[in-house]
This record gives C-alpha cells, structure tokens and sequence, in this order.
C-alpha cells in the first residue's frame, strides 16, 4: 500500500508553459516533504521541499504548494525549460524517523521546445 | 568534491551468486541509506544506519544485508542473489545539507 501516490506516470509541458505536477499522501505523520529530480543514469538530486506548518513554499521558477487537509501536494514550475525535464520524485518523511524517506513512484516531465 | 560513489555502477550476475555493493561519502555524514528502484514503484528504503556500527532495516530489508564499520562507508550484501533482486540501487546520506544520493548501480540477477 503506497503511502505517497503520483498518479501521473507522465507530463508534457510546451516550454514557457506552467508545469504543475501532483503527490498525495495518506500517512498523517508525515509533517516535511520534498521533490527530487532524476535524470537517466544519475541518482536523484534534491530541489525543493516544505514544512507541513506551511503551505507554500517558493525558490525560483519552483513553488510548492502543500494542502495538508486534503493529503496533497504540488510542484509548480514556471516558466517550463527543456532542461526541467526529467523525472521527479515526490518524498515524504515524519519527524524522528532517522530521515527515511518515502518515495512516490515518479513523474517524468517532458518539456517540449 | 565527490560527495556519494557507489561502485560498481553495473554488474550482472547469476542467481546464487553473491556480491557487495559499496558506497562511500565524504561529507561526514552520520546517515547513510540503501534504495532500490523499480520500474512503476519509486525507491524503496533496504537499510539504514545512523552512525558507525549502527544498522536498521529499512521496507525491503529481505535478502539484503549491511553493514557500516567506518563512517564514510556503508556496505550492501547480497549472500544469494535471486531475479528478484534485479534492481537499480541507490546509496544515500544525509547530513545539515539533505540527502545526497550517488548515482546509482544498476544489478542483473540472471
């Protein structure tokens, strides 16, 4: 039973268009999340994340919005570049769990010139 | 400034055989952590350590083992490899900074 769910396998954005991905969590102690990117032959690297006492949090063309009521959570990227494509990761963790990290399974992002 | 190295990056092997993955950072890092990754079902946790000597099983800890005699280094056996163990894995550690993960070994149980 997947604990963190990104129901969109895929993305495909035009460049210079918003892309909006999604994750969704079930486990109410989960209280940080975090996005990681991922690109072919490389291990996932870290890009944004926020605190569940916010609901927004924002670092550059990234802003992550965070609805704790409804379990959900969403990258924004704006503008789209083709070098954001990739496959990004939604994680989860819960305060004193030695930062073990629960993954959604992934959306790969294609952004179109 | 080489921050997580797993090695080796590709390996192939027979079922039964038996082999260690090794990951090394050098950041100092009191955690460090092993994943898989298979297609349609994001990492999955294997083991974990929070420090030297120190070793916890993670979600997927069966057929796996580790172990972490120096700080920088954290250490995934397989004693008898199954198809089942054919995988991506990544080491992690994480520190004041997040998680850093190394790029990956990619593993063929045939």
């Amino acid at each position: 039973d997947q604990q963190v769910k990104q129901n969109s396998p895929s993305l495909s954005v035009q460049e210079g268009r918003i892309s909006i991905l999604n994750c969704d969590y079930t486990n109410s102690m989960f209280d940080y999340f975090l996005w990681y990117k991922k690109y072919p032959a490389e291990g996932p690297t870290f890009l944004i994340s926020i605190s569940s006492i916010k609901d927004k949090n924002e670092d550059g063309r990234f802003t992550v919005f965070l609805n704790k009521s409804a379990k959900h959570l969403s990258l924004h990227i704006v503008p789209s570049q083709p070098g954001d494509s990739a496959v990004y990761f939604c994680a989860a963790l819960s305060s004193g769990s030695a930062r073990q990290l629960t993954f959604g399974s992934g959306t790969q992002l294609t952004v179109l010139p | 400034n080489a921050g997580v190295t797993q090695t080796p990056k590709f390996r192939v092997l027979k079922t039964g055989q038996s082999m260690t993955l090794l990951c090394a950072q050098d950041m100092n890092h009191e955690y460090m952590y092993w994943y898989r990754q298979d297609p349609g079902m994001g990492l999955r946790l294997i083991h974990y350590s929070v420090g030297e000597g120190t070793t916890a099983k993670g979600e997927v800890p069966d057929g796996y083992n580790v172990s972490r005699l120096k700080k920088q280094n954290f250490l995934l056996g397989l004693e008898s490899a199954a198809p089942s163990q054919t995988s991506v894995y990544f080491c992690a550690s994480s520190g004041v900074t997040g998680e850093h993960f190394g790029d990956g070994t990619r593993l063929s149980i045939l």
